[in-house]
């Protein structure tokens, strides 16, 4: 089946990393996205890992694949006021046969960062 | 300007009452979704459309329709609202076969008393 599990909600003070985690259930998976909802807006992509990767770096945020265990993570360095949102990981899965992919997203994790 | 737009922003509406949102995009991208989100629950699929002629339902197309006007315009309908459809609701845009990035609007939030 096809689930995508996140954690509701994470707290963490300004500075510290943050890190949000993701299970799925789907081994098929292409490639892995995480978005960022900011209040009153859509999503919008923050970074994406290839499902034969492990690990990619982009500025402040690492992300790490576990495919034997199928967990995924954002870390966030140096957290700061403006990275407080509700963060989604999503998988990219084969469908039609192949013919195209589909996006499964979790339930999203609310990220409040403290002063 | 945004690439793709949501009309309207927001909309209160009784039960029973028919419910059009709309959505347009620049980006000339073939394929087009329509995702409900309620609090807890992530985002839902309702339709998607890979061109003008392709229309398929998602996980919870039950109560809703859409339209493909334009391969820039897919509108969704709720044909007799009610109370439970209350939710934010989103179009996307994608365009890759297999890297599927999908591009936001900015939501439209639909109360039905």
């Amino acid at each position: 089946g096809e689930d995508v599990e996140q954690s509701l909600f994470l707290s963490v003070r300004e500075g510290d990393s943050s890190v949000i985690n993701c299970t799925y259930t789907d081994s098929s998976s292409t490639y892995l996205y995480w978005y960022k909802q900011e209040p009153g807006a859509g999503l919008q992509l923050l970074t994406y890992i290839f499902s034969n990767m492990d690990m990619k770096q982009d500025q402040r945020l690492t992300v790490l694949l576990n495919k034997k265990d199928k967990h995924l993570s954002l870390r966030i360095a140096d957290t700061q006021t403006g990275d407080s949102a509700i963060y989604f990981c999503a998988e990219s899965i084969p469908n039609y046969g192949g013919a195209t992919n589909k996006l499964i997203f979790g339930t999203g994790t609310l990220l409040a960062v403290q002063p | 300007d945004a690439d793709v737009t949501q009309t309207p922003r927001n909309r209160i509406t009784k039960t029973g009452k028919r419910i059009m949102l709309e959505c347009s995009q620049t980006k000339g991208h073939d394929r087009m979704y329509w995702y409900r989100q309620d609090p807890g629950l992530g985002l839902q699929l309702i339709y998607y459309s890979f061109d003008v002629k392709d229309i398929n339902k998602g996980e919870i197309s039950d109560g809703y329709s859409v339209s493909r006007q334009a391969q820039a315009k897919f509108s969704l309908s709720l044909e007799s609202a009610i109370p439970n459809q209350t939710a934010l609701y989103f179009c996307a845009t994608s365009q890759g076969r297999n890297y599927n990035e999908q591009f936001f609007g900015p939501g439209t939030r639909l109360t039905v008393l």
